[in-house]
């Protein structure tokens, strides 16, 4: 499988401020997404990012809220701006559709809590 | 309705128990079955991938799916404390589409 990471794996917010998240992957992708996974929840998919292109966002999420970049095929980013307690989570990113494998492989995880 | 549901336990068994977790969904269009195991601080990890219907067997590991009741289990044979995580069943109508996840089953497995 791929292996993925995420940076920072935590981090701790004051409200109003931005974080942006990082996510590297060892190989070329084709697909990589963005979950938000609270406590007790299921994971929640906040948008598919596209190489070269605008991501696609799930309904309940907006661009002004969580930008994301895809500048290449194993990189992504994703921002969480202006925040609120509301998105104290841990966010994951996932790839898929690598030349190994065709479901999805998570990274650790970014665990975010916001004062 | 939920796409997935998925009974959130907790559940506790003593080591060497048969455990079975189970996700019942809605969506007779999904094809690809998923589960996937996430220690305590630690990400989502796939253990075991499925295509319609049938069993899979992989060590201690038995994934079965019946598309006719819309029932997924996962079996663990012998289990360890190693296994205690919770584990999350996933599914999708394509490899191309969006997965739909389970809430997560809690498993602690008492030495």
């Amino acid at each position: 499988s791929a292996v993925i990471s995420q940076k920072p794996s935590r981090d701790i917010c004051q409200r109003g401020t931005s974080l942006t998240i990082q996510c590297q992957v060892d190989s070329q992708v084709t697909m990589m997404f963005w979950y938000r996974q609270q406590p007790g929840q299921s994971l929640t998919l906040i948008a598919t990012a596209n190489q070269g292109s605008e991501a696609t966002y799930e309904s309940g999420f907006v661009i002004d809220k969580f930008p994301i970049s895809r500048p290449n095929l194993t990189f992504s980013t994703l921002t969480v701006s202006n925040m609120s307690p509301e998105d104290s989570s841990i966010y994951l990113c996932s790839v898929a559709g690598t030349a190994r494998t065709d479901t999805q492989y998570f990274g650790p995880g970014t665990r975010l809590t916001v004062l | 309705q939920k796409e997935v549901e998925q009974d959130p336990g907790p559940l506790s068994v003593p080591e060497g128990a048969i455990v079975s977790l189970n996700c019942t969904y809605s969506n007779s269009a999904f094809q690809y079955f998923m589960w996937y195991r996430q220690y305590s601080r630690k990400g989502p990890e796939l253990l075991m991938y499925t295509y319609s219907s049938g069993n899979k067997e992989d060590g201690r590991f038995t994934a079965q799916v019946d598309k006719s009741s819309k029932y997924i289990s996962l079996f663990i044979r012998d289990s360890q404390p190693s296994d205690s995580a919770t584990y999350l069943c996933a599914m999708s109508e394509n490899t191309g589409n969006q997965f739909y996840f389970g809430t997560g089953t809690s498993l602690t497995v008492i030495p």
